[in-house]
């Protein structure tokens, strides 16, 4: 059972460069989220999803953008990358709770180490 | 937004010995969470603990909603156990989840 898997796990990318990184769980939960996390600090939401086909922004979403065409796959985009987005970047997911906000615990991938020169 | 205050943020244990850390939080949360991140970066579940008392092994945690904080207890710590204890909260609108700066961890044998 692979749970959270991100795709790459580091890169390296040029000022004004584009690329997407892939989130996929195999546990059919509903809810998936992007988070990033700076030196030192907790993480920060970035954008999440309730269900297939819906995106949300979280706490930072500025300079991503993200889509949910599938349910087992999450993707974040950064389509002009700065070197403020240099960071490391995790992706969870969970199930939907049987009570309103009454979530299931957030399972995370192993994160993805992004370097913006 | 709600606020998440973690401490103490740094803690030196000699292994075997107890500790708690702490998680206050500024509003009413619909859920909580913590996390251990180890060495290599990974974030593992502890507890999912809206309110009330949980036990796993030599962990425990405590959430008193009411008064708005969470604790987590660590017993005859190992060195296994160094790394930083976040906790999350979830609270009003749907997922908008709040990590605390969290408390690094320092277990010598």
């Amino acid at each position: 059972n692979a749970g959270v898997t991100q795709t790459p796990k580091f890169r390296v990318l040029k000022t004004g460069q584009s690329m997407t990184l892939l989130c996929a769980q195999d546990m059919n939960h509903e809810y998936m989220y992007w988070y990033r996390q700076d030196p030192g600090m907790g993480l920060r939401l970035i954008h999440y999803s309730v269900g297939e086909g819906t995106t949300a922004k979280g706490e930072v979403p500025d300079g991503y953008n993200v889509s949910r065409l599938k349910k087992q796959n999450f993707l974040l985009g950064l389509e002009s990358a700065a070197p403020s987005q240099t960071s490391v970047y995790f992706c969870a997911s969970s199930y939907r709770g049987t009570m309103d906000y009454s979530n299931q615990p957030q399972h995370f991938g192993d994160g993805t180490r992004l370097s913006i020169l | 937004g709600i606020q998440v205050e973690q401490s103490p943020p740094d803690l030196i244990l000699q292994e075997g010995a107890n500790s708690t850390l702490r998680c206050n939080f500024s509003d009413s949360v619909n859920n909580l969470q913590w996390f251990h991140q180890n060495p290599w970066g990974q974030l593992i579940n502890l507890f999912y603990i809206p309110s009330g008392t949980k036990q796993n092994g030599r962990l425990s945690a405590t959430t008193v909603a009411t008064e708005r904080y969470s604790l987590l207890y660590i017993s005859s710590s190992q060195t296994t156990d160094s790394g930083v204890y976040f906790c999350a909260v979830v609270a009003g609108g749907y997922q908008k989840v709040t990590f605390g700066t969290g408390t690094k961890l320092q277990v010598i044998p």
